[in-house]
């Protein structure tokens, strides 16, 4: 059964600051890894997703890692806004195609 | 484009009561996935569903049950419900295993 690690569990930074959410898994037979936004209270919004064969992704001031054969991916937010502030959440795509996701890290970035 | 809409929006319900949540994929997408996130945790996989067949379930029980109709549009229903149903329902659509989008949630409370 896979188990998906997130941390921290929370995370306050000063505007302006960089952003570094750490994720880990237990079964290194994935698909793909997605990384998630979610608002209090609302759904999923999707980041980025890295496919297995891919070392990392990138989409603006978002960088995702992964290195599957030890289990771990990082999300990097360059240049940290008020308005990233979010619950950030790992997903990582079995070869069953079905989610397991991490618990998030609340991310606080103060102005 | 729309994206993937869920309703209702929120539900309260008295124990022993029975409930059914509605989920329209987004347009071109042929799988819908359920998952349950209580409060403060990540979301939990119940099922999926891939062409109107049910293709893989999580942890859950019986009374934890789910329709595909043709237009790949899908109802999640869940019977006798306990205290611990209370949760955030969400619905994600894709194209077979392509990335997942996810609706807004369903917030159910159970008193």
């Amino acid at each position: 059964k896979q188990e998906v690690t997130q941390i921290p569990a929370a995370l306050s930074v000063p505007e302006g600051e960089n952003l570094v959410l750490n994720c880990s898994f237990t079964d290194s037979a994935i698909y793909n890894l997605q990384w998630f936004r979610q608002d209090p209270g609302k759904g999923l919004t999707s980041l980025l997703l890295i496919q297995s064969s891919q070392r990392e992704q990138t989409s603006g001031r978002l960088n995702a890692s992964l290195d599957k054969s030890s289990g771990r991916s990082t999300l990097y937010i360059a240049a940290s806004q008020p308005g990233d502030s979010a619950t950030y959440l790992c997903a990582v795509c079995s070869n069953d195609y079905k989610l397991s996701f991490g618990a998030g890290t609340t991310v606080t970035v103060r102005a | 484009e729309t994206g993937v809409t869920q309703s209702p929006t929120h539900l309260i319900k008295t124990r022993g009561q029975q409930v059914t949540l509605r989920c329209s994929s987004q347009s071109g997408h042929n799988t819908v996935s359920w998952y349950q996130q209580a409060l403060g945790q990540g979301p939990q996989f119940i099922f999926q569903y891939y062409r109107e067949e049910e293709n893989g379930r999580g942890n859950f029980p019986p009374r934890f049950s789910g329709l595909q109709f043709p237009n790949y549009s899908s109802e999640l229903n869940v019977n006798a419900l306990e205290l611990d149903d209370s949760a955030l329902y969400l619905c994600a659509s894709s194209w077979r295993t392509d990335t997942q989008y996810f609706g807004p949630g369903t917030r159910l409370t159970v008193l």
